[in-house]
């Protein structure tokens, strides 16, 4: 069983639509995790870092944790064509080895 | 930029050659990592340096050489690949050991062995 499960996509959806990225998660002692954006020919970007659970908000972006179900998401306000790219999500237990998703590809067509 | 460096960008190699693939960050951060990304699977970590130190190999054939000669710097040498090599190679950087804060990430080496 992977570590951490993440639907590949791709997902395709209107501009100014509302995204739902989402990975389930094995380990219970997971408690860092993590959303980030990697656009073609680039590395990944940090988006959204949460601990524990709960949700956290940043601009159009909200990351949710909830550890009862190992279930994170990254919900996407009112998507626009700069948002294309693939989410990646990343979760650890603490120590050096953080586990990520496969990665989920978006497009958002204006 | 992000401000971590890696060069270059594209390298087509052969099995018999080789070849270094270099990283740099200016940001002060203590631990640099080496990952491979392969389409369609996660990224997989193959060595953790911190402090200068190299504190994790995960399992990573002894092909894959790296070096931190200081703590702004970070080597992979490659010697006598195979085709399954073929990745994009992410350098990255964290302010302290262990990544909870966030990697900083560079754009990658796109790796072909030819």
């Amino acid at each position: 069983q992977k570590e951490v499960e993440q639907d590949p996509g791709p997902l395709s959806v209107p501009e100014g639509a509302i995204v739902s990225l989402n990975c389930t998660y094995s380990n219970s002692a997971f408690q860092y995790f993590m959303w980030y954006r990697q656009y073609s020919r680039k590395g990944p970007e940090l988006l959204m870092y949460t601990y524990s659970s709960g949700n956290k908000e940043d601009g159009r972006f909200t990351a949710q944790v909830d550890k009862s179900s190992k279930y994170i998401s990254l919900f996407i306000r009112d998507s626009q064509p700069s948002d294309s790219a693939t989410y990646l999500c990343a979760m650890s237990a603490g120590g050096n080895q953080f586990y990520f998703g496969t990665g989920t590809s978006l497009t958002v067509i204006p | 930029e992000t401000g971590v460096t890696q060069t270059p960008r594209h390298l087509v190699m052969g099995m018999t050659n080789k070849k270094s693939l270099k990283c740099e960050q200016h940001l002060g951060h203590n631990a640099m990592y080496w990952y491979k990304q392969s389409a369609k699977k996660p990224l997989e970590l193959m060595f953790v340096y911190n402090f200068k130190e190299q504190t994790e190999n995960n399992s990573v054939p002894s092909r894959f050489s790296p070096e931190c000669p200081n703590s702004s710097h970070l080597f992979l040498h490659l010697h006598t690949l195979q085709p399954e090599d073929s990745a994009l190679y992410l350098c990255a950087s964290s302010q302290e050991p262990g990544g909870a804060g966030g990697y900083t990430f560079g754009s990658g080496t796109r790796l072909t062995v030819v």
